[in-house]
Protein backbone atom coordinates (compact mmCIF):
# COMPACT_ATOMS: atom_id res chain seq x y z
CA UNK A 1 0.00 0.00 0.00
CA UNK A 2 1.18 3.52 -0.04
CA UNK A 3 3.65 5.10 2.40
CA UNK A 4 4.20 8.45 2.89
CA UNK A 5 7.31 8.77 4.82
CA UNK A 6 8.35 12.51 6.79
CA UNK A 7 11.47 13.92 8.36
CA UNK A 8 12.64 14.39 10.67
CA UNK A 9 10.75 12.90 13.58
CA UNK A 10 11.76 15.64 15.84
CA UNK A 11 13.28 19.33 15.41
CA UNK A 12 14.48 21.93 17.72
CA UNK A 13 14.88 25.35 16.31
CA UNK A 14 16.27 28.37 18.16
CA UNK A 15 12.91 31.32 17.75
CA UNK A 16 14.27 33.00 14.38
CA UNK A 17 15.72 30.16 12.48
CA UNK A 18 14.23 28.44 9.82
CA UNK A 19 12.72 25.26 9.76
CA UNK A 20 11.89 22.20 7.28
CA UNK A 21 10.34 19.19 6.96
CA UNK A 22 10.12 16.79 3.87
CA UNK A 23 7.64 14.12 2.72
CA UNK A 24 8.38 11.00 0.63
CA UNK A 25 5.87 8.87 -0.82
CA UNK A 26 5.82 5.56 -2.64
CA UNK A 27 3.60 6.55 -4.91
CA UNK A 28 2.23 9.29 -7.12
CA UNK A 29 0.08 11.64 -5.22
CA UNK A 30 -2.87 13.37 -7.20
CA UNK A 31 -2.73 15.97 -3.99
CA UNK A 32 -0.97 16.59 -0.48
CA UNK A 33 -2.08 17.92 2.30
CA UNK A 34 -0.60 19.26 5.76
CA UNK A 35 -1.88 19.51 8.85
CA UNK A 36 -0.75 21.29 11.78
CA UNK A 37 -1.33 19.52 15.61
CA UNK A 38 -0.60 21.74 18.65
CA UNK A 39 0.34 20.03 21.58
CA UNK A 40 -2.62 18.25 23.16
CA UNK A 41 -4.65 19.49 20.07
CA UNK A 42 -6.32 18.31 17.12
CA UNK A 43 -4.71 18.07 13.77
CA UNK A 44 -5.69 21.09 11.53
CA UNK A 45 -5.89 21.78 8.16
CA UNK A 46 -3.08 24.33 6.15
CA UNK A 47 -3.17 23.76 2.61
CA UNK A 48 -3.24 21.73 0.32
CA UNK A 49 -1.31 21.24 -3.08
CA UNK A 50 -2.57 19.59 -6.46
CA UNK A 51 -0.02 20.15 -9.17
CA UNK A 52 3.18 19.56 -10.32
CA UNK A 53 5.51 21.94 -8.44
CA UNK A 54 3.07 24.16 -7.06
CA UNK A 55 4.08 26.12 -4.75
CA UNK A 56 2.39 28.20 -2.11
CA UNK A 57 2.90 30.64 0.27
CA UNK A 58 1.07 31.65 3.98
CA UNK A 59 2.83 34.39 5.10
CA UNK A 60 6.23 32.77 7.07
CA UNK A 61 5.17 29.38 5.67
CA UNK A 62 6.08 28.15 2.35
CA UNK A 63 4.62 24.56 0.93
CA UNK A 64 6.03 22.90 -2.25
CA UNK A 65 4.94 19.96 -4.69
CA UNK A 66 7.76 18.06 -6.31
CA UNK A 67 7.79 17.89 -10.03
CA UNK A 68 6.89 14.52 -9.71
CA UNK A 69 4.26 14.88 -7.14
CA UNK A 70 5.83 12.36 -4.55
CA UNK A 71 7.54 14.45 -2.65
CA UNK A 72 6.66 18.04 -0.90
CA UNK A 73 8.14 20.50 1.82
CA UNK A 74 7.03 22.86 4.11
CA UNK A 75 9.00 25.59 5.43
CA UNK A 76 9.10 28.02 7.83
CA UNK A 77 10.59 30.98 7.97
CA UNK A 78 12.22 32.86 11.21
CA UNK A 79 10.59 30.91 13.59
CA UNK A 80 8.22 32.12 16.43
CA UNK A 81 6.69 30.38 19.86
CA UNK A 82 3.35 29.83 18.05
CA UNK A 83 5.08 27.24 15.50
CA UNK A 84 5.76 24.82 17.74
CA UNK A 85 3.57 21.64 17.07
CA UNK A 86 3.52 18.63 15.23
CA UNK A 87 3.02 19.17 11.21
CA UNK A 88 1.95 16.36 9.51
CA UNK A 89 1.67 15.93 5.77
CA UNK A 90 -1.22 13.57 4.15
CA UNK A 91 -0.82 12.22 0.57
CA UNK A 92 -3.56 10.74 -1.52
CA UNK A 93 -6.63 11.18 -4.03
CA UNK A 94 -9.33 12.41 -1.74
CA UNK A 95 -9.96 11.91 2.25
CA UNK A 96 -10.90 8.66 2.46
CA UNK A 97 -7.71 7.71 0.52
CA UNK A 98 -5.46 10.00 2.81
CA UNK A 99 -2.31 8.73 4.20
CA UNK A 100 -0.91 10.73 6.85
CA UNK A 101 3.29 10.93 7.34
CA UNK A 102 4.75 10.08 11.05
CA UNK A 103 5.19 13.91 11.51
CA UNK A 104 7.78 16.30 12.70
CA UNK A 105 7.29 17.54 16.30
CA UNK A 106 8.92 21.05 16.18
CA UNK A 107 9.97 22.62 19.18
CA UNK A 108 11.20 26.32 18.99
CA UNK A 109 13.34 27.62 21.64
CA UNK A 110 12.61 31.31 23.41
CA UNK B 1 -20.13 26.50 13.22
CA UNK B 2 -19.06 24.62 16.73
CA UNK B 3 -17.12 22.35 14.57
CA UNK B 4 -16.84 18.45 14.67
CA UNK B 5 -17.85 17.77 18.71
CA UNK B 6 -16.54 14.63 20.35
CA UNK B 7 -17.12 13.74 23.79
CA UNK B 8 -16.35 12.02 26.46
CA UNK B 9 -12.70 14.07 26.40
CA UNK B 10 -11.15 11.75 28.52
CA UNK B 11 -12.33 8.37 29.08
CA UNK B 12 -10.77 5.74 31.69
CA UNK B 13 -11.49 2.55 31.89
CA UNK B 14 -10.58 -1.04 33.07
CA UNK B 15 -9.46 -4.18 30.84
CA UNK B 16 -12.90 -5.33 29.51
CA UNK B 17 -14.70 -2.92 29.85
CA UNK B 18 -17.27 -1.49 26.85
CA UNK B 19 -16.35 1.94 25.54
CA UNK B 20 -18.36 4.22 23.50
CA UNK B 21 -16.72 7.02 21.88
CA UNK B 22 -19.25 10.09 20.13
CA UNK B 23 -18.81 12.61 17.50
CA UNK B 24 -21.48 15.16 16.00
CA UNK B 25 -19.98 16.47 12.50
CA UNK B 26 -20.54 19.31 11.16
CA UNK B 27 -23.62 19.72 9.79
CA UNK B 28 -23.69 19.35 6.24
CA UNK B 29 -20.50 17.61 5.71
CA UNK B 30 -21.45 14.40 3.97
CA UNK B 31 -18.26 11.84 5.23
CA UNK B 32 -17.39 11.00 8.48
CA UNK B 33 -13.58 9.14 9.35
CA UNK B 34 -12.40 7.85 12.82
CA UNK B 35 -8.88 8.05 13.00
CA UNK B 36 -6.78 6.32 16.46
CA UNK B 37 -3.46 8.43 17.13
CA UNK B 38 -0.68 6.71 18.92
CA UNK B 39 2.88 7.53 19.07
CA UNK B 40 4.23 4.20 17.55
CA UNK B 41 1.68 4.49 14.76
CA UNK B 42 0.77 7.86 14.19
CA UNK B 43 -2.79 8.73 13.10
CA UNK B 44 -4.42 5.61 11.64
CA UNK B 45 -7.49 5.89 9.39
CA UNK B 46 -10.21 3.30 11.30
CA UNK B 47 -13.17 3.63 9.79
CA UNK B 48 -14.92 6.03 6.93
CA UNK B 49 -18.64 6.89 6.38
CA UNK B 50 -20.31 8.24 3.32
CA UNK B 51 -23.59 9.84 3.82
CA UNK B 52 -23.84 7.38 6.75
CA UNK B 53 -23.22 4.54 5.21
CA UNK B 54 -19.73 2.73 5.81
CA UNK B 55 -17.21 2.46 3.06
CA UNK B 56 -14.23 0.93 4.32
CA UNK B 57 -13.73 -0.39 7.45
CA UNK B 58 -10.39 -2.19 6.54
CA UNK B 59 -8.38 0.22 9.58
CA UNK B 60 -10.71 -1.05 12.62
CA UNK B 61 -8.36 -3.30 14.49
CA UNK B 62 -10.51 -6.07 15.24
CA UNK B 63 -13.70 -7.39 15.79
CA UNK B 64 -13.88 -5.79 19.25
CA UNK B 65 -14.14 -2.63 17.25
CA UNK B 66 -17.46 -1.71 16.00
CA UNK B 67 -18.71 2.01 14.21
CA UNK B 68 -22.29 3.29 13.51
CA UNK B 69 -23.20 6.33 11.79
CA UNK B 70 -27.30 6.22 12.28
CA UNK B 71 -28.49 9.60 11.19
CA UNK B 72 -26.05 12.24 9.23
CA UNK B 73 -25.52 14.19 12.66
CA UNK B 74 -24.29 11.29 14.60
CA UNK B 75 -21.88 8.62 14.88
CA UNK B 76 -20.31 6.40 17.60
CA UNK B 77 -17.27 3.79 17.64
CA UNK B 78 -17.70 0.84 19.92
CA UNK B 79 -15.21 -0.99 21.75
CA UNK B 80 -16.08 -4.16 23.38
CA UNK B 81 -14.10 -5.46 25.18
CA UNK B 82 -11.28 -2.89 25.51
CA UNK B 83 -7.65 -3.60 26.29
CA UNK B 84 -4.80 -1.67 27.58
CA UNK B 85 -3.70 -1.50 23.63
CA UNK B 86 -6.42 0.40 22.51
CA UNK B 87 -5.47 2.96 24.94
CA UNK B 88 -4.79 6.22 22.12
CA UNK B 89 -6.51 9.28 21.29
CA UNK B 90 -9.08 8.43 18.51
CA UNK B 91 -10.19 11.48 16.26
CA UNK B 92 -13.48 12.19 14.67
CA UNK B 93 -13.09 14.00 11.20
CA UNK B 94 -15.42 15.39 8.78
CA UNK B 95 -15.44 16.78 5.14
CA UNK B 96 -17.73 17.47 2.56
CA UNK B 97 -16.18 17.44 -1.03
CA UNK B 98 -18.62 19.85 -2.31
CA UNK B 99 -17.14 22.79 -0.05
CA UNK B 100 -13.96 22.64 -2.12
CA UNK B 101 -10.30 21.91 -1.13
CA UNK B 102 -10.91 18.51 -2.33
CA UNK B 103 -12.14 17.12 1.20
CA UNK B 104 -10.18 18.83 3.64
CA UNK B 105 -10.32 17.16 6.97
CA UNK B 106 -11.99 18.93 9.95
CA UNK B 107 -10.92 17.14 13.31
CA UNK B 108 -12.76 17.18 16.79
CA UNK B 109 -10.82 17.50 19.81
CA UNK B 110 -10.22 13.61 19.81
CA UNK B 111 -11.18 11.39 22.98
CA UNK B 112 -8.37 10.70 25.23
CA UNK B 113 -8.77 6.40 26.00
CA UNK B 114 -6.68 4.86 28.84
CA UNK B 115 -7.30 1.21 29.87
CA UNK B 116 -6.29 0.56 32.50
Amino acid sequence: GQQVMQIPQYQHVQEGEDFTTYCNSSTTLSNIQWYKQRPGGHPVFLIQLVKSGEVKKQKRLTFQFGEAKKNSSLHITATQTTDVGTYFCAGGGSARQLTFGSGTQLTVLP
Amino acid sequence: DAGVIQSPRHEVTEMGQEVTLRCKPISGHNSLFWYRQTMMRGLELLIYFNNNVPIDDSGMPEDRFSAKMPNASFSTLKIQPSEPRDSAVYFCASSNPLWGENEKLFFGSGTQLSVL
